[in-house]
């Protein structure tokens, strides 16, 4: 199975701040990387497919990049609601396979 | 826009057979324009494909999950349905349902847009 890194497992920002997280897979993916918000008490939403394509209703403060084992997910501007947890998700091969996920707090 | 709704009992014993229901709406179970997937999210370990079923009945599970794993269709009532055996404590888990879009190239997209709002089970005798 491919192994899925988070970095950092949490962090604390305020509204406004630029916000990136990482995520490294244990092997090439080439571009098949997906993104996700999850609130509390509810199901992921899916924000950005393919490493780059924002899903439809996503706001352009969303972004991703990366190619291969490195991903990053960028928030510019965050916002109040904004702050919540986030997955990366490869969908190169079966099984697929999330990372451990990334909390973002109000610091 | 397709929605889903998970049922099912919210206990179960160990040993014992889990099984949910997920019901789709907005949509139909036989257009072929998904993959009717199921995943958990334990409370520590994270997330977690289970598998998915498409509208054939083509079927097809998580290596780790597969001996216990059984997705089926029910057509005439717009559903499909996870039935995980000899559960343990490890099993305890809320369990989502969801669309994998079906790609170009006619296999699952590796990804989904629509979730049920997730079932929580315990499992415990």
């Amino acid at each position: 199975d491919i192994q899925m890194t988070q970095s950092p497992s949490s962090l604390s920002a305020s509204a406004g701040d630029r916000v990136t997280i990482s995520c490294r897979a244990s092997q090439s993916i080439s571009r098949y990387l997906n993104w996700y918000q999850q609130k509390p008490g509810k199901a992921p939403r899916l924000l950005i497919y393919t490493t780059s394509t924002l899903q439809s209703g996503v706001p352009s403060r969303f972004s991703g990049s990366g190619s291969g084992t490195d991903f990053t997910l960028t928030i510019t501007s965050l916002q109040p609601e904004d702050f919540a947890s986030y997955y990366c998700q490869q969908g190169y091969s079966t099984p697929w396979t999330f990372g451990q996920g990334t909390k973002v707090e109000v610091k | 826009q397709v929605q889903l709704q998970e049922s099912g009992p919210g206990l179960v014993k160990p040993s014992q057979t889990l099984s949910l229901t997920c019901t789709v709406s907005g949509g139909s179970i036989t257009s072929g324009a998904f993959y009717w997937s199921w995943l958990r999210q334990h409370p520590v370990q994270g997330l977690e494909w289970i598998g998915y079923i498409y509208y054939t009945g083509s079927t097809y599970s998580n290596p780790s999950l597969k001996s216990r794993v059984t997705i089926s269709l029910d057509t005439s009532k717009n559903q499909f349905s996870l039935d995980l055996s000899s559960v343990t404590a490890a099993d305890t888990a809320v369990y989502y349902c969801a669309t994998d879009v079906r790609s170009s190239s006619g296999g699952g997209s590796g990804y989904w847009d629509h979730w049920g709002q997730g079932a929580l089970v315990t499992v415990s005798s």
